[in-house]
């Protein structure tokens, strides 16, 4: 098994651009999600999804978009770049029943200009 | 107030020191609790879970004080290994979000 993978791993953005950020994950797990670590901040969330095509805001969702079309497959949409949002952005995946048990990808760390 | 607050840090000790890290969380109704560690520049990992009547796992041992509202970390004989970010997380009530604190980090040098 693969895990959790995201792509890509380094991107760097002008403001007001917009990207893709992918993530899928090859365990069959039906809860995913993403968030950002911030210096001092810890992990806050983003958006997550208990489902194939059920998704929910989480602490800091404002500027993002996801979908969740398939199981494997959670991209995570930035609509208009903004120096706020360069941070590291992490995937994780976990079954429902053992949320507490989040296996993270590797992170996307991205910088806005 | 965050809603789950360690100190960062960092704690430097060496080799083969007993170190503990606490951590505080400000919703009464939180029931489950959890450890994770960070590498540098990786991602975390679950460590271990936190019980109520406490929990070992070789040389980690994790408690909580449910009156008093956090949880503990205890790490005997210190190891090289051991250096990173350890994070307290709270399954939050209604059991669909994780709550991260920002982490402690620990150092242990030769």
């Amino acid at each position: 098994n693969a895990g959790v993978t995201q792509t890509p791993k380094f991107q760097v953005l002008k403001t007001g651009q917009s990207m893709t950020l992918q993530c899928a994950q090859d365990m069959n797990h039906e809860y995913m999600s993403w968030y950002r670590q911030d210096p001092g901040m810890g992990l806050r969330l983003i958006h997550y999804s208990v489902g194939a095509g059920i998704t929910d805001q989480g602490e800091v969702p404002n500027g993002y978009n996801v979908s969740r079309s398939t199981t494997e497959d959670f991209p995570l949409r930035l609509l208009s770049a903004a120096p706020s949002q360069t941070s590291v952005y992490f995937c994780a995946s976990s079954y429902r029943d053992t949320l507490y048990e989040q296996y993270f990808g590797p992170g996307t760390r991205l910088t806005v200009t | 107030r965050k809603e789950v607050e360690q100190d960062p840090g960092p704690f430097n000790v060496p080799e083969g020191a007993t170190v503990a890290f606490n951590c505080t969380y400000s919703n009464s109704a939180s029931q489950s609790f959890f450890w994770y560690r960070q590498d540098c520049r990786k991602e975390p990992k679950l460590l271990m879970s936190v019980y109520s009547s406490g929990n070992e796992d070789g040389r980690f041992t994790a408690q909580l004080n449910r009156a008093s509202q956090y949880i503990s970390l205890l790490i005997r004989d210190s190891k090289l290994s051991d250096s990173a970010t350890y994070l307290c997380v709270v399954l939050e009530p209604g059991y669909n979000k994780l709550i991260f604190g920002a982490g402690t980090r620990l150092a242990v040098h030769p």
